[in-house]
């Protein structure tokens, strides 16, 4: 079955950056894209960007230019979202999921979530 | 604040049939499907309904989805306690190089 778990909880002080994994299995890796949306304790969902692991192509929402990286290993079927300069805004859930398409918001299985907290 | 508007709650007792709607723009709903996503407590946002009213295997027909313009709406007939939850639309959105938007949820409630 399709499974996209992701890595631990982090917590991590204003400035420094995090990198947060998704590692997918029971489904071809570069046959879908990933994308990554985040959400703030009581909070609404953010959209963060997209990655196609095929390609290495990424799309970033204007929000987070300059200060995200999507990447990939896809000898080990796992994707990773860098967020860097990181501020107690930056401190939410964020969730992978498996998109079809990039001009779509059809993510059909997300990962579990990962909590980054971001504290002095 | 959100892309997309969407009622920050709705309710409905059991057996009820429930809408939430959700509204954008031209350049989000207006020429892009819509996807409604169901969020439980501590939860992932799971898929409830894709391209604007396709239901993915295993979601009950009691969900349903339509759109008409730049808004859309979910539908929940024969309301259950399950049911109470958060319901986010989403649509890709054409501006700013393109990116994908949600509505701020509305907290579903089974009285």
């Amino acid at each position: 079955q399709v499974q996209l778990v992701q890595s631990g909880a982090e917590v991590k002080k204003p400035g420094a950056s995090v990198k947060v994994s998704c590692k997918a299995s029971g489904y071809t890796f570069t046959s879908y894209d990933i994308n990554w949306v985040r959400q703030a304790t009581g909070q609404g969902l953010e959209w963060m960007g997209w990655m196609n692991p095929n390609s290495g192509n990424t799309g970033y929402a204007q929000k987070f230019q300059g200060r995200v990286t999507m990447t990939r290993n896809t000898s080990i079927s796992t994707a990773y979202m860098e967020l860097s300069s990181l501020r107690s805004e930056d401190t939410a859930v964020y969730y992978c999921a498996r998109g079809f398409a990039v001009t779509t918001t059809t993510w059909d299985y997300w990962g579990q979530g990962t909590l980054v907290t971001v504290s002095s | 604040q959100s892309v997309l508007t969407q009622p920050p709650s709705a309710s409905g007792t059991p057996g009820q049939r429930v809408t939430i709607s959700c509204s954008g723009s031209s350049s989000n709903i207006g020429s892009n499907t819509v996807n409604w996503y169901q969020q439980l407590p501590g939860t992932a946002p799971k898929l409830l309904i894709y391209s604007n009213n396709q239901r993915p295997s295993g979601v009950p027909d009691r969900f349903s989805g339509s759109k008409s313009g730049t808004s859309a709406s979910l539908a929940i007939s024969g309301l259950q306690s399950e049911d109470e939850a958060d319901y986010y639309c989403a649509a890709w959105d054409d501006s700013l190089n393109g990116r994908g938007v949600f509505g701020g949820g509305t907290k579903l409630t089974v009285l």
